[in-house]
């Protein structure tokens, strides 16, 4: 069974630039999650999605990021402007509606 | 808020070592807990999921606990290998939605031959 797979693996961009990650869950899962862990600390959830909606996104700092996820398959995780706070390792989790998630290896994020 | 805190933030033990990490959670309204393992540069592997109607969960040499009404749970490791050797993390499911976690800053374990 393939994993959720994420990419890019490394991204390096410079302030107020704009940067995209891509996810695709695990097949048949219907629930995906983004999450943001910031070095030297546990992974915050950022949006949940069920199917191709929108379940929680109240830690979203939505003036700047944005995600969608149509046809309820892969995602797309949207910074823009980024700044230097913003960097960190960006997961992808997904879940087919049971309580144990699948993580993808992540796409790491400088902002310089 | 739930904050989720995790001791120590890091250990060094010889290989052979039975381990004890800890975790404390400060909301008890919780739907279940989980322990991941993150190895660097890759992503979370879950380790052992607990529900809140359980008191323990056993996977080989792992042992995880949960004491609900005192916002605790501890992973036991039991006879240390240099492969156990990752960050783990602990996780309590809560909130509004099922499937949002709330995760500690995760107990970075190095096991030396």
């Amino acid at each position: 069974e393939a994993g959720v797979a994420q990419s890019p693996r490394y991204k390096i961009i410079e302030k107020r630039q704009s940067v995209a990650f891509w996810c695709n869950p695990i097949s048949g899962h219907a629930t995906l999650y983004w999450y943001q862990q910031i070095l030297g600390q546990g992974p915050k959830l950022l949006i949940q999605f069920q199917n191709n909606g929108v379940v929680d996104d109240s830690q979203l700092p939505k003036d700047r990021f944005s995600a969608e996820r149509l046809k309820g398959v892969d995602s797309t995780l949207k910074i823009q402007p980024a700044k230097l706070e913003d960097s960190a390792v960006y997961l992808c989790a997904s879940t087919q509606g049971g309580e144990k998630l699948f993580f993808g290896s992540g796409t790491q994020l400088s902002v310089l | 808020k739930q904050e989720v805190t995790q001791i120590p933030a890091a250990l060094s033990v010889p290989e052979g070592e039975n381990l004890v990490l800890n975790c404390s959670f400060t909301d008890s309204a919780i739907y279940n807990l989980q322990w991941f393992r993150q190895d660097p540069g890759k992503g979370l592997t879950s380790l052992l999921l607990i529900q809140s109607s359980q008191r323990e969960q056993t996977s080989g040499r792992l042992n995880a606990s949960l004491d609900k009404s005192s916002g605790r749970s501890t992973l036991y490791i039991a006879a240390s290998q240099p492969g156990d050797s990752a960050t783990y993390l602990c996780a309590v499911g809560g909130g509004s939605t099922l499937g949002r976690l709330y995760f500690g800053r995760g107990t970075q374990l190095t096991v030396w031959p």
